[in-house]
């Protein structure tokens, strides 16, 4: 099946450094990728998708200066968590689906971030 | 608008005992419905799915049949083992690939010896 790889699996950063996140679609182009935060013991949260060429598009409450999507292929897609802070520690996760699959295919999650802002 | 309604847990079961999962869902048209499984530390992994009603998904001794009349996507396992204990999300599709999945808040099972 397809795969989704995200980089690196853990961080640890000091607090007011930046942070990239990169996500990548190995066997499959993925147009569209998602970005998910998911606090301990708790469901996923998205917080913005993905769009290869163009602006990711932020849900609401999500601070888009503050976790800056690139989508620069169509294999790769980075979050970058900027000037962070010890609430942004958290386990961020990113999925996409294969288009090329069809309509009612499933979605394909990368292993998922643990970052520690200290 | 879309949602994805489940059991919440944790869920406590002994080794050999029965498993259920109960998932619910509002959607519009006929969506595809999933159950992923979390293991600790680790991203989402697909466990089963079902694209149209009436279609059963099973892996690994995990089943769940896709109920449009009860709009209902239970998951079950007759015999749960210690290596089961995880996360499980039930979550469903509107049939677009440039769509997130809607996901339920999550189960969280815990198997003991």
């Amino acid at each position: 099946g397809a795969v989704v790889s995200q980089h690196p699996s853990w961080v640890i950063c000091k607090s007011g450094t930046s942070v990239k996140i990169e996500c990548r679609s190995l066997d499959f182009q993925a147009t569209t990728m998602f970005w998910y935060r998911q606090f301990p013991k708790q469901s996923l949260m998205l917080m913005a998708t993905s769009n290869e060429g163009s602006k990711a598009t932020y849900e609401q409450g999500v601070e888009k200066d503050k976790f800056l999507i690139n989508h620069a292929s169509l294999t790769l897609s980075t979050l970058t968590v900027t000037s962070a802070h010890p609430e942004d520690s958290s386990f961020y996760i990113c999925s996409a689906r294969d288009p090329s699959a069809g309509m009612n295919t499933e979605a394909f999650f990368g292993q998922g971030t643990r970052l520690t802002v200290v | 608008g879309n949602s994805v309604t489940q059991m919440e847990g944790p869920v406590t079961l002994s080794e050999e005992a029965f498993l259920t999962i109960n998932c619910t869902y509002t959607a519009t048209g006929y969506p595809s419905l999933f159950w992923y499984v979390q293991y600790p530390g680790e991203g989402l992994q697909l466990l089963l799915k079902a694209t149209k009603a009436d279609d059963k998904g099973s892996n690994k001794g995990f089943e769940a049949t896709y109920r449009k009349e009860t709009t209902s996507f239970h998951l079950e396992k007759g015999s749960v083992q210690v290596s089961d204990s995880a996360v499980y999300f039930c979550a469903l599709t509107r049939n677009s690939g440039n769509t997130p999945l809607v996901f339920g808040k999550g189960t969280r099972l815990s198997v003991i010896a």
